[in-house]
């Protein structure tokens, strides 16, 4: 069935550091991927997505590039803040009848100052 | 304009016990959906409603667990024994369309049970 894999964490940097979190993915037709971030004591929250290859979503000055030749989704981002500590989930749809999101198991990233 | 809203934050009962989770979705959205995350595995689908009606109910564990949405409103979890493995952090989220493209789940806050 559909899967999502992402890197495991947790995963620390100092500020200004650059960013990746891989997600590799799973399915038999052609989703649309997501990343949800959550950060301490709140819900997720919808970070970026795309929903066709070669489609790059971006937000907060994160980037993700749909990549269907090696069915990826990896998270950038160029200088981390302290603020941006957070879990961070990448997911998929898949559509039909329900628009259940799959998600990998989450990235812990702690940035420190 | 509200966020989902899901009560109670926490909940610690005993094996055995009754739990009841709460979730108030986004005024006007048709579409909410139950998922849960165990020990810091992945989030798992549970379950979608679109208005009062089942969608998908793939994901529910067993017959301990049941949904309800009253009037196509808010939803009730109810886990009926409770047991060790159902530990772990409930979440709601709703949609307003179900254009799986388009679509948006906004998320709640989440519950995080513990069954000691």
């Amino acid at each position: 069935g559909d899967s999502v894999t992402q890197m495991e964490g947790p995963v620390t940097l100092s500020e200004e550091a650059f960013l990746t979190i891989n997600c590799t993915y799973t399915a038999t037709g052609y989703p649309s991927l997501f990343w949800y971030v959550q950060y301490p004591g709140e819900g997720l929250q919808l970070l970026l997505k795309a929903t066709k290859a070669d489609d790059k979503g971006s937000n907060k000055g994160f980037e993700a590039t749909y990549r269907k030749e090696t069915t990826s989704f990896h998270l950038e981002k160029g200088s981390v803040q302290v603020s941006d500590s957070a879990v961070y989930f990448c997911a998929l749809i898949y559509g039909g009848a329900t628009n259940k999101l799959i998600f990998g198991t989450g990235t812990l990233l702690a940035v420190q100052p | 304009e509200a966020g989902v809203t899901q009560f109670p934050s926490h909940s610690v009962i005993e094996k055995g016990q009754t739990v009841t989770l709460r979730c108030d979705p986004i005024s006007g959205h048709d579409n909410l959906y139950w998922y849960r995350r165990v020990m810091g595995k992945e989030i798992k689908f549970l379950l979608h409603f679109v208005k009062e009606s089942k969608q998908d109910e793939s994901g529910m564990p067993n017959n301990r667990f049941l949904a309800e949405r009253t009037g196509g409103t808010y939803s009730t979890l109810k886990v009926q024994p409770a047991e060790l493995e159902d530990s772990g952090v409930y979440f709601c989220a709703s949609s307003q369309t179900l254009t799986w493209a388009t679509e948006t789940q906004y998320f709640g806050p989440g519950t995080r049970l513990l069954v000691l």
